[in-house]
């Protein structure tokens, strides 16, 4: 198993642009979700999803939007790049709905300039 | 919601000592504490959890102890290595509202002294 992927590793954006962070994981979890890490901050939820179809926001969503097609992948959306959005982005899952050992992906750097 | 504080910041001890870090969570419905370990550049891993059944659960080096009362919660590491220095996070998980989730404290930079 490949547990759970992201890609890119790395991005620049310029203010104002858009893409999507991609997500995927092949242990058949209900649970995933996206975290940003800044530094001092620890993990802030983002947005999270307990099954294909259905998504909900975390903490801190404004700016981001997700979608759950299938049950490997959880994409995550950056409509329009503000510098304060500059992080490392960490998707997870997890076998339970947000209980149980959540598995991190190896994260995004995205800088925003 | 939830929100959990983390202490300390950081913390630096001998190798061979104990290390001990404190969590404290608001949510007395919150039922699930994990902890996890970030080396470097690296992503966050388990470690240790405990749920709120429990008042303590021990893995090797590695304890964890939970007091519900008091809603607070402690990682101790006994006879600290070198390999032990990382940033370590407590975690509460909460279900309710709508919302269900892991919140995360602010972290603690163990540094293990030769």
């Amino acid at each position: 198993n490949a547990g759970v992927t992201q890609t890119p590793k790395f991005q620049v954006l310029k203010t104002g642009q858009s893409m999507t962070l991609q997500c995927a994981q092949d242990m058949n979890h209900e649970y995933m979700s996206w975290y940003r890490q800044d530094p001092g901050m620890g993990l802030r939820l983002i947005h999270y999803s307990v099954g294909a179809g259905i998504t909900d926001q975390g903490e801190v969503p404004n700016g981001y939007n997700v979608s759950r097609s299938t049950t490997e992948d959880f994409p995550l959306r950056l409509l329009s790049a503000a510098p304060s959005q500059t992080s490392v982005y960490f998707c997870a899952s997890t076998k339970l709905a947000g209980e149980g050992e959540q598995y991190f992906g190896p994260g995004t750097r995205l800088t925003v300039t | 919601g939830e929100n959990v504080e983390q202490h300390p910041s950081t913390l630096s001890v001998q190798e061979g000592d104990s290390a001990v870090i404190k969590c404290t969570y608001s949510d007395s419905a919150s039922n699930y504490f994990p902890w996890y370990k970030q080396e470097l550049g690296k992503r966050p891993q388990l470690i240790i959890d405990i749920r709120s059944n429990v008042g303590e659960k021990k893995d090797q080096r590695i304890a964890v102890t939970l007091n519900k009362t008091a809603k607070h919660f402690s990682l101790h590491i006994t006879e600290t290595q070198p390999e032990d220095s990382a940033v370590y996070f407590c975690a509460a998980h909460y279900s309710g509202g709508g919302a269900d989730g892991l919140t995360f404290g602010k972290g603690t930079h163990l540094i293990i002294q030769p």
